[in-house]
């Protein structure tokens, strides 16, 4: 139905540098394309998202990339902050049925 | 607006004995659906209901059971529980249309 590939697995930023997370998928699919934040302990909480038919989509400090063509997408956390550190989760929506499938999820640490 | 509420938070199971877990969605929304979250597999889709109708459902296998009542509430039913059932159980709901998922903290259930 969808098939989702998410890296870097782990990321290591400074203070007020950028992150970049990426995202590929397999299957055309016209509903949102979504970014989850998860802290331990808690659920995935829904940071950003974005419809297929957007390239780009800013809200804050965070920005999706989505590159339809390529099936790719990314998402982009400026001045990172350490309260930024957590796993994020990539996910797009699968064909035939209302669902997300998600990528393997990236661990951020954003160093002071 | 409240968030998408679990009950309880925690379960401890013995192997063979039957769950139950509980879940009230966003004020409004009417799609509800269940997710399995384990460090191996990652995050994946159990089943989605709609208006009291399992819309949609993922590959797990028949223990794995639920329902909608009537105000949207959902419940969740593993049968028969295997130690691999331990895991966090995510419910999320979405309003109408093509709109993100949102998502509660969960359900860590342990099998012992």
């Amino acid at each position: 139905q969808q098939q989702v590939k998410q890296s870097p697995q782990s990321l290591i930023v400074q203070k007020g540098g950028i992150s970049i997370i990426n995202c590929a998928y397999e299957n055309t699919a016209f509903d949102y394309f979504p970014w989850y934040q998860q802290f331990p302990g808690k659920g995935p909480a829904l940071l950003i998202a974005i419809r297929p038919d957007v390239s780009e989509k800013k809200e804050g400090r965070f920005t999706i990339s989505f590159n339809k063509s390529a099936k790719q997408f990314s998402l982009h956390i400026m001045d990172s902050q350490p309260g930024d550190s957590a796993t994020y989760f990539c996910a797009a929506p699968d064909t035939g049925r209302r669902a997300l499938t998600f990528g393997s999820g990236t661990r951020l640490q954003v160093q002071p | 607006k409240a968030g998408v509420t679990q009950t309880p938070r925690y379960l401890i199971k013995t192997r063979g004995q039957q769950v139950t877990l509980s879940c009230s969605p966003i004020s409004g929304h009417r799609s509800v659906s269940w997710y399995q979250q384990t460090p191996g597999q990652g995050l994946q889709f159990l089943f989605e209901y709609f208006s009291e109708t399992q819309r949609n459902k993922g590959n797990f296998p028949g223990r794995f059971s639920g329902r909608q009542f009537s105000n949207s509430r959902s419940e969740m039913n593993v049968s028969t529980l295997e130690l691999g059932d331990s895991a966090l159980y995510l419910c999320a709901s979405r309003g109408t249309g093509e709109s993100p998922l949102h998502f509660g903290n969960g359900t860590r259930l342990t099998v012992t």
